[in-house]
């Protein structure tokens, strides 16, 4: 079965307000974790990192969150703009090789 | 753009046949990864090259095989072609030794299996 998944296939906003994007995953010696944004017929685009040693890490109107207790990763983005509509993945990195994906949270941004 | 090229965008093929893909990496990266994903599924991965060697593969039938060039450029085959292979393949390149495991990934080949 996967080893990461996300808690909800889509997601509906309005332009302006805070998305956030959850994920689970279920290796806890997974130690290194991704998100990445695809849009349609396009690769999988890195939006941010996070190693198993922090907590959260932002970056430009983007934030994730790690909670290690629950194995548990977020994505918040701020002001989610029309732009943001795409699938969103995580993805876990073991034994430092391959990444293991989720199948994805579809955002749709109206305004 | 990720600077992760990949031929051809869009490939048809019949069950049974063979098919190439490539993939050139990214500028100063020394490693290549091939990802499947299915319509409406995560990328999956396939397995990774390094220095010209497979270095790790994940759950995928020996007609799935690569090969890594010494410009790190890169080719995926696949024998027998099955229905089920329909899917979008990834290349994705990496720089592995520096400490930052980030893929950058192309805009991957549409191979349709009839």
């Amino acid at each position: 079965g996967e080893s990461v998944g996300l808690h909800l296939p889509t997601l509906s906003v309005q332009e302006g307000d805070n998305s956030i994007i959850n994920c689970a995953y279920s290796n806890s010696a997974s130690d290194y974790f991704i998100w990445y944004k695809q849009e349609s017929g396009k690769g999988p685009q890195f939006i941010i990192d996070i190693r198993s040693n922090m907590d959260k890490r932002q970056g430009q109107r983007v934030t994730v969150l790690l909670n290690k207790t629950v194995k548990h990763l977020s994505l918040q983005i701020a002001a989610t703009q029309p732009g943001d509509s795409a699938v969103y993945f995580c993805a876990e990195n073991q034994a430092g090789t391959a990444l293991i994906f989720g199948k994805g949270t579809t955002l749709s941004v109206s305004s | 753009e990720t600077g992760v090229t990949q031929s051809p965008t869009h490939l048809i093929k019949t069950r049974g046949q063979q098919v190439t893909l490539r993939c050139s990496s990214q500028s100063g990266h020394n490693t290549v990864s091939w990802y499947q994903q299915a319509l409406g599924q995560g990328p999956q991965f396939i397995f990774q090259y390094y220095r010209e060697e497979e270095n790790g593969r994940g759950n995928f039938p020996p007609r799935f095989s690569g090969l890594q060039f010494p410009n790190y450029s890169s080719e995926l085959n696949v024998n027998a072609l099955e229905l089920d292979d329909s899917a979008l393949y990834l290349c994705a390149s990496s720089l592995v030794g520096s400490g930052d495991e980030k893929l950058f990934f192309g805009s991957g080949t549409q191979l349709s299996v009839l």
